[in-house]
């Protein structure tokens, strides 16, 4: 596709649900990241792939939060048993090369709402 | 504690006004990414510059990196209604990842 695609746009959830959020990078793009993004506040760094490799995830913010990247291209964030401060706008960004210093390009997002 | 101090929080500016986001980190960072935001969008890219004292424009926004004084900034000429929105800029953590470090965002609003 022409640009980074998420799914859904937006997803309430009542407090202890699972939610599953997709991302489909720019075809091509070997790196992956995940952001959260706190209202008012700017992104924050979740966790990153190189191709299928999940190589860092040290800003996930609790076991409860699992990504995976299976054959290297689209990506799903799980967040298990859903807490309200788990609410942000959730942002997947591409970028075309492995570790070096790339453009990320990010998608429009996936606003989280906990009930 | 944010590592990547921005300012001004907001802005608002007459039309054809000139202005400056600046951001700051007391920490060592790398490189400046500056995006733009809609409510409700994701991170539109402006611009990304790599190299300390580089300096880069496009249309009326330039960009500036002092990574020694760990200064960026961000410079609208002639302001426009359309550069009204979020700006936010960024900064690589350093390492194999490549992950940014973002400031908390300027809103920007153009009064016509």
């Amino acid at each position: 596709g022409a640009g980074v695609s998420q799914s859904p746009r937006y997803k309430v959830a009542k407090r202890g649900q699972d939610v599953a959020l997709r991302c489909d990078p720019i075809s091509g793009h070997v790196s992956l990241f995940w952001y959260q993004q706190a209202l008012g506040q700017g992104p924050e760094f979740l966790t990153y792939f190189q191709n299928e490799a999940q190589l860092d995830k040290s800003g996930l913010p609790s076991d409860r939060f699992f990504a995976e990247r299976p054959e290297g291209s689209v990506s799903t964030l799980k967040i298990q048993r859903t807490q309200q401060e788990d609410s942000a706008v959730y942002l997947c960004a591409s970028s075309l090369g492995g570790g070096g210093k790339t453009t990320q390009y990010f998608g429009p997002g996936t606003r989280l709402t906990v009930l | 504690s944010q590592e990547l101090e921005q300012s001004p929080q907001s802005l608002i500016v007459q039309e054809g006004k000139n202005l400056t986001i600046n951001c700051t980190s007391s920490k060592t960072l790398y490189g400046l990414y500056w995006y733009k935001q809609k409510y409700g969008e994701g991170l539109i890219f402006l611009m990304m510059l790599q190299k300390g004292g580089e300096e880069k424009s496009h249309e009326k926004i330039t960009a500036k990196l002092d990574e020694k004084k760990q200064q960026r900034s961000l410079h609208i000429t002639a302001s426009q209604p359309s550069h009204a929105g979020i700006y936010l800029c960024g900064a690589d953590a350093g390492g194999a990842t490549n992950k940014l470090i973002f400031g908390t965002g300027t809103l920007l609003a153009v009064q016509p």
